[in-house]
């Protein structure tokens, strides 16, 4: 059980191009879904909490308008990275909680993102 | 600012030869603390949630234990595949998790 999946696991683009990852709960519903960078050697960072059915709340840095996240069903969120640069290249890694009575978080196998 | 420090870094063990990683954390209101491994280019595995000082939980090889102020990952007689990265979270009063750097894991044959 509690099984997120991420699609895809490797993307590569264009600098300027934009990018869509997919994370969905298999098997459960997640009201809150989480998005983590990751760099080389370094543990997780938080880019943003989203509710379904509600605007995500980003950390502090992390641009909003770059990095749109859209949480549309309980199984189903998206991270768009708008007009991605080099510097966006990273492991991009979503989580989900499968409810307000679970602290949990369950992690997806990550997306490998490089921009060109 | 809650914080979450592991130690050590790095840990080479020899297959069977037991150890202890650790993760000492500063947080006020601990909701729960939580250990994930993580392989290299895969997302953080769920292990263990412990919620109160003196809970412990195992699972084959391993071993979790909480005090007020720091949690332990007992690796009991370890086989390579239990080569990886462990990373240790706790959450406070927000729903985000704090990570602590990890502790990279490599047992030898």
């Amino acid at each position: 059980g509690a099984v997120v999946s991420q699609h895809p696991s490797r993307v590569i683009c264009k600098s300027g191009t934009s990018v869509k990852i997919e994370c969905r709960s298999l098997d459960f519903q997640a009201t809150t879904m989480f998005w983590y960078r990751q760099f080389p050697k370094q543990s997780l960072m938080l880019m943003a909490t989203s509710n379904e059915g509600s605007k995500a709340t980003y950390e502090q840095g992390v641009e909003k308008d770059k990095f749109l996240i859209n949480h549309a069903s309980l199984t189903l969120s998206t991270l768009t990275v708008t007009s991605a640069h080099p510097e966006d290249s990273s492991f991009y890694i979503c989580s989900a909680r499968p409810g307000a009575a679970s602290y949990e978080q369950y992690f997806g196998p990550g997306t490998r993102l490089t921009v060109t | 600012e809650d914080q979450v420090t592991q130690s050590p870094e790095a840990l080479r063990l020899q297959e069977g030869e037991s150890s202890s990683l650790n993760c000492s954390y500063t947080v006020s209101g601990l909701r729960g603390l939580f250990w994930y491994r993580q392989d290299p280019g895969k997302g953080p595995e769920f292990l263990f949630t412990l919620y109160s000082a003196g809970e412990e939980k195992e699972k084959e090889r391993l071993k979790a234990t909480l005090t007020k102020k720091e949690s332990f990952l007992h690796i009991t007689a370890p086989k390579p595949e239990d080569s990886a990265t462990y990373l240790c979270a706790v959450q406070a009063g927000s729903e985000k998790l704090v990570f602590g750097k990890g502790t990279k894991l490599t047992v030898n044959p």
